[in-house]
């Protein structure tokens, strides 16, 4: 079976500065991990993935993710938070033998203040 | 619009109705799927299509639930005899093969 959880339902940053968002996860194989952004009465929008290399991936919008195997994690960064990144952040694993289902987080409200 | 398009946004039935939602997937892409977001909650899988073929189905998708993609293009989700349980956001997304699962703008429904 796998799992999500972001443990945090809401983290709240002032603008320009720094932004992480958490998110762990479990899986039997080898992960593989996406982060999607929700905005209100919108359906989910693709940010990042890791797959496989190098475990800082680079995604749109200025965000980035750090895969850390030992410590089954996949936090979303951002270096300097903009008012416009607001919105409701997902994580999600597809074990790699386990067919091709997305297994979801439930969710992190990122509120980003001027 | 190319992307994934969901018909229709908002459907308001009552308890016992069946409803219908269609997906229209990116043109290219040869998988299909199906999940349902409840409030405050992450998306539910519920089952995914290659081509037309059925090939996975979650435990959530009940007797009432049926999803279809005769041609292996657009694909319907029918629930019959809806449950105020029923309630939720229904998502679609599409892919070509394994690759990033892009969703549509989902359609909501409400049970009264």
């Amino acid at each position: 079976a796998q799992s999500v959880a972001q443990p945090e339902d809401q983290v709240n940053v002032a603008e320009g500065n720094p932004l992480t968002v958490k998110c762990t996860y479990s899986v039997s194989g080898n992960p593989y991990l996406f982060w999607y952004v929700q905005y209100p009465n919108r359906g989910l929008q693709f940010l990042l993935k890791y797959i496989t290399g190098d475990n800082l991936v680079k995604g749109s919008y200025g965000f980035e993710a750090e895969f850390n195997k030992s410590q089954t994690s996949f936090h979303l960064k951002k270096p300097s938070a903009l008012v416009s990144d607001s919105a409701l952040y997902f994580c999600a694993v597809r074990d790699e033998g386990a067919g091709n289902m997305l297994t979801f987080g439930g969710g992190t409200r990122l509120m980003v203040k001027p | 619009d190319t992307g994934v398009s969901q018909d229709p946004r908002h459907k308001i039935t009552k308890r016992g109705q069946n409803v219908t939602f269609r997906c229209d997937p990116i043109s290219e892409h040869n998988r299909l799927y199906w999940y349902r977001q409840t409030l405050g909650q992450g998306p539910e899988f519920l089952t995914y299509f290659q081509n037309e073929a059925q090939l996975e189905k979650s435990r959530l998708l009940s007797d009432r639930f049926s999803a279809e993609r005769p041609k292996g293009s657009f694909s319907t989700l029918e629930i019959q005899r809806t449950e105020q349980g029923d309630s939720a956001m229904y998502l679609c997304a599409s892919s070509l093969g394994s690759s990033i699962q892009y969703f549509g703008a989902g359609t909501r429904l409400s049970v009264l």
